[in-house]
């Protein structure tokens, strides 16, 4: 069955530094998201995009965020400049339409510390 | 978005069914009601979803109550591996961006 495959697994990075979390969605989907969750709390949505543009974004995703689909398979979470706050796990999902029939699929997530 | 009500946790026996409640009462009539669940240290994993009628998948069954202010997952045999937080959440047509959002969910414990 076709997943959704996130990479590095574990991410640790010295705060103010730049980090990069990468996904590779389910081929044939066009819709995708980034999901934060913060040890011991809910999953929070931080983004959706389509056709390369964003679609919808929370509060947290503010500037320091940005989302990219740099070619045909891969979509993107950068931080600009990291703060001790996202220290979480950070998850891709997409899914094959935007209904709201259609379920989305999760990878396993990348653990985020900041130190 | 409409509001869904969960118990925070409950248990099971293994082999045994579990049937997880979920309260839905603002629901409107275009709403799903989707079930994902998360088992630990992994993201979270789609199980099934319906609009009014019973569902049925490999995974599990959905009953929605004839008036869609709750539903109930269905385990048929709870299973170790089922162990993991169960979120119950609305999805209508007008969820900004498509987004999920999860609340606390049900945490289930299956004992040996």
């Amino acid at each position: 069955e076709p997943e959704v495959t996130q990479t590095p697994s574990h991410q640790v990075t010295q705060m103010g530094q730049e980090v990069i979390l990468r996904c590779v969605p389910i081929s044939n989907h066009l819709y995708f998201y980034w999901y934060r969750q913060i040890l011991g709390q809910k999953v929070e949505f931080l983004v959706s995009f389509y056709n390369n543009e964003i679609s919808e974004k929370s509060e947290i995703f503010d500037d320091q965020f940005s989302v990219e689909r740099p070619d045909g398979s891969n979509f993107t979470l950068k931080i600009r400049s990291t703060k001790l706050e996202d220290s979480a796990m950070y998850f891709c999902a997409s899914s094959e339409g935007e209904s709201s029939s259609q379920p989305q699929h999760f990878g396993d997530g990348t653990r985020l510390s900041i130190l | 978005d409409a509001k869904t009500t969960q118990p925070n946790s409950m248990e099971s026996n293994e082999e045994e069914p579990v049937h997880l409640p979920c309260n839905h009462s603002t629901i409107s009539g275009t709403d799903y009601i989707h079930w994902y669940r998360q088992l630990p240290s992994q993201g979270p994993e789609y199980v099934i979803h319906g609009l009014t009628s019973n569902v049925n998948n490999r995974m599990a069954s959905l009953a929605i109550a004839e008036d869609r202010k709750s539903s109930t997952l269905i385990l048929h045999r709870a299973t170790l591996r089922d162990a993991a937080v169960y979120y119950c959440i609305l999805r209508g047509p007008h969820n900004a961006g498509n987004m999920l959002t999860f609340g606390g969910g049900t945490r289930l414990m299956v004992k040996p």
